[in-house]
């Protein structure tokens, strides 16, 4: 059974900071990796999908990088903003034919 | 495009009644996925149907729980009755292709609260 795990749970960084945000999975057999935004209240919105052919995706400030063989994958946030501060999940879709999300991580971005 | 469309946005019932949440997905998208999230167990696929057909439901908690989706843009999750570990944010999304194969697109959810 695919799990997904996200660390740190939370974390504060000053604008302008760069940062990553950490997600390990345990099936290697993943077909995507996809990472989402929530903000409080709100629905998920996605900002990139890796296919597992690929080994990383960009969107603006946001770069994602998927690691198969170690069963990790990093968003990466550029010179970070206030607006930024939400939670981040990532989730996998693998053997289990269904996106498996990790708890997430707490992002705050301090002006 | 409007994005998934979900209804209620927000549903507050008493132990026992029957909720019915609503779900309109991206025009094209051939998968339609209904989540639940709580603080406890995170998001959690409840069902998802591929060209209106329900395709795994094994996430679906109890026979209180049933999903339909008569035609392409609607699908509606059914909880009778309802009970108070029900309360939770249920999400709708949609996706082009069949499963999880490519991009899920999220509604804004529906809080229920079930006292």
């Amino acid at each position: 059974k695919q799990e997904v795990t996200q660390i740190p749970a939370a974390l504060s960084v000053p604008e302008g900071e760069n940062l990553v945000l950490n997600c390990s999975f345990t099936d290697s057999a993943i077909y995507n990796l996809q990472w989402f935004r929530q903000d409080p209240g709100k629905g998920l919105t996605s900002l990139l999908l890796i296919q597992s052919s690929q080994r990383e995706q960009t969107s603006g400030r946001l770069n994602a990088s998927l690691d198969k063989s170690s069963g990790r994958s990093t968003l990466y946030i550029a010179a970070s903003q206030p607006g930024d501060s939400a939670t981040y999940l990532c989730a996998g879709y693998g053997s289990a034919r269904q996106l498996t999300f990790g708890s997430g991580t707490q992002l705050t971005v301090l002006p | 495009d409007a994005g998934v469309i979900q209804s209620p946005r927000h549903e507050v019932t008493e132990m026992g009644q029957e909720v019915t949440l609503r779900c309109k997905p991206i025009s094209g998208h051939n998968s339609l996925f209904w989540y639940r999230q709580t603080m406890m167990r995170g998001l959690e696929l409840l069902i998802y149907f591929n060209n209106n057909v329900p395709i795994d439901d094994s996430g679906m908690p109890e026979d209180r729980f049933s999903a339909k989706m008569p035609n392409a843009s609607f699908s509606t999750l059914k909880i009778q009755p309802s009970e108070p570990r029900d309360s939770a944010v249920y999400f709708c999304a949609s996706s082009p292709e069949r499963g999880g194969l490519s991009e899920q697109f999220f509604g804004p959810g529906t809080r229920l609260t079930v006292l």
